[in-house]
């Protein structure tokens, strides 16, 4: 079946760290978004890539980068220069209508 | 002001009670999505509207296009629709490509 897989579901990082999420899609679809979810809050767009070796910031990209290098593939690094970086992070992409992945939840200690 | 809002906030039902979720958005639209996020927290998108009204098995949306208004309508509800709600609007074409704004989401409690 086709969809979105994010990985890991839960990831636990010292602050100072990087980590990278990982997302990949089998759907064929070009365009590819990362969102962050905070309790009570509603979800927020980080970066956004229409094609392969293109991407482009959301409304809160700072402390975090992205690649798409191939179409499958849209990994999200959270830097250590992301001041509050405990969230839910979402992964989703394009086609006819949005499909998303079940997320992966980071805790910072 | 958020561009998007949702009423209300949190909703408890008895089982079997009709149940409505309104949304609210103050920019232009090329389409408007109903999402369910379950506490595992994945989402599945429910409907996706540009106009008039869509149903599926006991879930029915609407939209008012004139009036910047939505309705997402659940019939007999059960125990395993409760859910967090999420309406999402999609920018008029050809501004911030696909990109979608959010609303703050319904928590939908439904007892036994």
């Amino acid at each position: 079946d086709g969809g979105i897989t994010q990985s890991p579901k839960y990831l636990f990082r010292k602050e100072g760290q990087n980590v990278t999420l990982s997302c990949e899609q089998n759907l064929n679809h070009d365009a590819m978004y990362w969102y962050r979810q905070d309790p009570g809050q509603g979800l927020r767009l980080i970066y956004y890539s229409q094609i392969v070796n293109d991407f482009q910031k959301g409304d809160i990209a700072e402390g975090y980068s992205v690649s798409r290098e191939k179409k499958e593939s849209f990994p999200l690094t959270v830097t250590s220069a992301q001041k509050n970086p405990t969230a839910f992070y979402l992964c989703a992409s394009l086609g006819y209508g949005y499909t998303f992945g079940s997320g992966t939840r980071l805790t910072v200690v | 002001k958020n561009e998007v809002e949702q009423s209300p906030q949190n909703l408890t039902a008895q089982e079997g009670e009709f149940i409505t979720i309104n949304c609210s958005y103050s920019v232009g639209i090329s389409a408007l999505h109903w999402l369910q996020q379950h506490p595992g927290g994945g989402i599945v998108s429910l409907f996706m509207l540009s106009s008039g009204k869509k149903k599926h098995g006991r879930l029915i949306a609407t939209i008012n296009i004139q009036e910047k208004h939505s309705s997402l309508h659940i019939t007999a509800s059960h125990p395993r629709d409760s859910a967090v709600y999420i309406c999402a609007v999609t920018p008029v074409l050809g501004t911030s490509y696909g990109k979608l704004t959010f609303g703050q989401g319904t928590i939908l409690t439904v007892h036994p």
